[in-house]
């Protein structure tokens, strides 16, 4: 089985600073994508960026990157420059084989707020 | 170019009924999936279908049906409905290149049975 944990529950952070949100998972497929969403208060998940578990380089994506860690099986998303616009629920997930289906697992969310 | 379209929006309905939710895809995109969020299980994957045949099953009991027509438009079908079927079901979509990398979600649908 296949899961996403997310230890922060809530993070705050100044405008215009860094912050990393923490992720980690675990599976016994070797082949599995990692990904980051991003849900504001309107309830709309919106993708932000992705991994592949084969991918060499880690991914970025303007102001978002992906800091992957493959044999700590971790896939910690980075924030550069905040905004107050970036405040919302943020949450990793994975997609990788399950009982025959390739399925997605999230994980229970981080809430980010940005502080002006 | 349209995003993902979910009706309706709220929902409000009696344990016991049956209760149908629509999903449009963006123009082009042959995958949709189904998602059911809740405060106690986080967002946890019902099904994905992808030209009308459903590719993709979570976990959850058969009262949670779904289907996808010819133009791509997917209904989900809950019967017989519990309190615990309250929640917010999200529809997402993609193209058939990009279907395990990048999905496209809806507003939801927020669904409360009483």
């Amino acid at each position: 089985a296949q899961k996403i944990t997310q230890t922060q529950p809530g993070m705050f952070v100044q405008e215009k600073e860094a912050v990393t949100l923490d992720c980690t998972y675990d599976t016994s497929d070797p082949s599995y994508g990692l990904f980051w969403y991003k849900q504001p208060s309107s309830g709309e998940m919106i993708f932000l960026i992705y991994q592949g578990s084969y991918d060499q380089q880690n991914a970025t994506e303007g102001r978002y990157s992906l800091n992957f860690q493959k044999a700590r099986k971790s896939a910690n998303l980075v924030i550069s420059a905040s905004q107050l616009g970036d405040s919302a629920m943020y949450f990793c997930a994975m997609r990788g084989v399950t009982g025959g289906s390739y399925i997605p697992t999230f994980g229970r969310g981080t809430s980010l707020i940005v502080h002006p | 170019k349209a995003g993902v379209t979910q009706t309706p929006r709220y929902l409000i309905k009696t344990r016991g009924q049956q209760v149908t939710l629509s999903c449009s895809p963006i123009s082009g995109h042959r995958s949709v999936s189904w998602y059911q969020q809740t405060p106690g299980q986080g967002l946890q994957f019902l099904f994905e279908y992808f030209s009308e045949t459903q590719r993709n099953k979570g976990n959850f009991p058969g009262r949670f049906s779904g289907r996808q027509f010819s133009n791509s438009r997917s209904e989900m079908n809950v019967s017989t409905l519990e309190l615990g079927d309250s929640a917010l079901y999200l529809c997402a979509s993609s193209s058939d290149r990009q279907s395990y990398n990048e999905q496209f979600f809806g507003p939801g649908t927020r669904l409360t049975v009483l």
